[in-house]
């Protein structure tokens, strides 16, 4: 069974840094894309950021480029995201997923979501 | 960026009826396409990825169709699971990028 279990998030202010961290099992972790998306309250989702199964290419929405860093360890079977420079419009549901097969782009399956709060 | 649309925002129907979703892309997207389902407090579920194929699970009733720039999810005989919001989203190239939901809501 495919597991993705987040942890991190909280509330943290304007600014300020936070470090997610979305532990994978059930499958070959290296061979899978995957991808950070979020979700603001009340509101749609949003596609962040994805890592091929090697780490070597990545990918960034402009609303995240330059202040968000996805990352992987394929030893640990672990993928994370540092978040920095945070906005109040980052607040929102994270939810780390794994592509369907291989780098497909299509999401199959998805952790259980944190928040993030950004606020003073 | 492709900018995804979706219509109608809310379609309000009864359990054993017919649901008929739209997503509409301002550019081709080819075949693709995927559709997500998110029940209130869950996360998203793949439904259909390659604008028609069924993802691992998924029943029956959900089907997909479409190509270019018009897309459809069709729910025949609405279960009462199925009142949801459903989501679209391509692939075609970066950034991918989501429609901005319909909810399907009981009449």
């Amino acid at each position: 069974e495919v597991l993705l279990v987040q942890s991190g998030g909280g509330l943290v202010q304007p600014g300020g840094s936070l470090r997610l961290s979305c532990a994978a099992s059930g499958f070959s972790f290296a061979g899978h894309a995957m991808s950070w998306v979020r979700q603001a309250p009340g509101k749609g989702l949003e596609w962040l950021s994805s890592i091929s199964g090697s780490g070597s290419t990545t990918y960034y929405a402009d609303s995240v480029k330059g202040r968000f860093t996805i990352s992987r360890d394929n030893t640990r079977n672990t993928l994370s995201v540092q978040m920095d420079s945070l906005r109040a419009g980052d607040t929102a549901i994270y939810y780390c997923a794994k592509y369907i097969q291989g780098g497909s782009g299509y999401l199959a399956s998805w952790g259980q979501g944190t928040l993030v709060t950004v606020s003073s | 960026e492709i900018v995804l649309t979706q219509s109608p925002a809310t379609l309000s129907l009864s359990p054993g009826e017919t649901a008929t979703l739209s997503c509409r892309a301002s550019q081709s997207v080819s075949s693709d396409l995927g559709w997500y389902q998110q029940r209130p407090g869950q996360a998203p579920r793949l439904l259909v990825w390659g604008a028609s194929n069924r993802a691992t699970g998924i029943p029956a009733r959900f089907s997909g169709s479409g190509s270019g720039t018009d897309f459809t999810l069709t729910i025949s005989s609405l279960e009462p699971e199925d009142f949801a919001v459903y989501y679209c989203q391509h692939r075609y190239d970066w950034p991918f990028t989501f429609g901005p939901g319909t909810k399907v809501d009981v009449k």
